[in-house]
């Protein structure tokens, strides 16, 4: 599975969008964007995923660079129940196991 | 619907000791993923069954380590003679078949080998 880089931490305002980073540089046509997070001491819990369309659901929206090589996870009115650990994976279409980086610790503050 | 659970939550045990973690999937979903996540690190794969059959195990750190799956359903991680390097949070997922089937993750067991 290709290689995804993350910024390490983020703040952003209460009420205000968190737009989430991620480099994919080397991803490849079959793989597709997957977005999980991890409240502290819970399982991670899945966001969203894409493989070349934006995508938005009831948590979030993600937006694929037409090349592919990035992408950005968007809450669009962070609460303080959004601080965790943001993880941005790339998965093949026929793959199974999840390969977690070290993620984007985004903490939303009052 | 009720999702993964795992138990127990908290395990503690001594150095040499056999412990078992249980995973209950979401009903109905044919896949089953275990992980293994460090304190500071991201969950690391350990093995996957799909159904009854273990279909990837590359995961495993070592033959200390087993786990089974005999119905299809429920599954339970065996570690043998523990070692203090095993102590971590040991996570299920689940999922409706293989693939890029959404995985759905218990709340995890935290093991820590004294």
């Amino acid at each position: 599975d290709a290689k995804t880089t993350q910024p390490t931490s983020m703040d952003c305002a209460e009420g205000r969008a968190a737009n989430l980073p991620c480099n994919h540089s080397t991803i490849s046509g079959n793989e597709y964007v997957y977005w999980y997070r991890q409240i502290h001491s819970q399982g991670p819990q899945y966001i969203i995923h894409g493989l070349k369309n934006n995508e938005t659901n009831e948590m979030a929206s993600l937006i694929i660079t037409e090349d592919r090589k990035s992408s950005t996870l968007i809450l669009p009115h962070a609460t303080l129940r959004d601080t965790a650990v943001y993880y941005c994976i790339v998965r093949v279409s026929a793959g199974n196991m999840l390969t977690f980086g070290g993620g984007t610790r985004l903490m939303v503050k009052p | 619907g009720a999702g993964v659970s795992q138990t127990p939550s908290n395990k503690v045990t001594e150095k040499g000791k056999y412990v078992e973690l249980r995973c209950d999937p979401i009903s109905g979903h044919t896949a089953l993923y275990w992980y293994r996540q460090s304190l500071g690190q991201g969950p690391e794969f350990l093995i996957y069954f799909q159904g009854t059959g273990a279909a990837d195990d590359s995961g495993l750190p070592n033959d200390r380590f087993f786990a089974v799956r005999p119905e299809g359903s429920v599954s339970t991680l065996k570690i043998q003679r523990t070692e203090r390097g095993d102590s971590a949070v040991y996570l299920c997922a689940s999922s409706l078949a293989s693939g890029t089937d959404t995985q759905y993750f218990g709340p995890g067991t935290r093991l820590t080998v004294l």
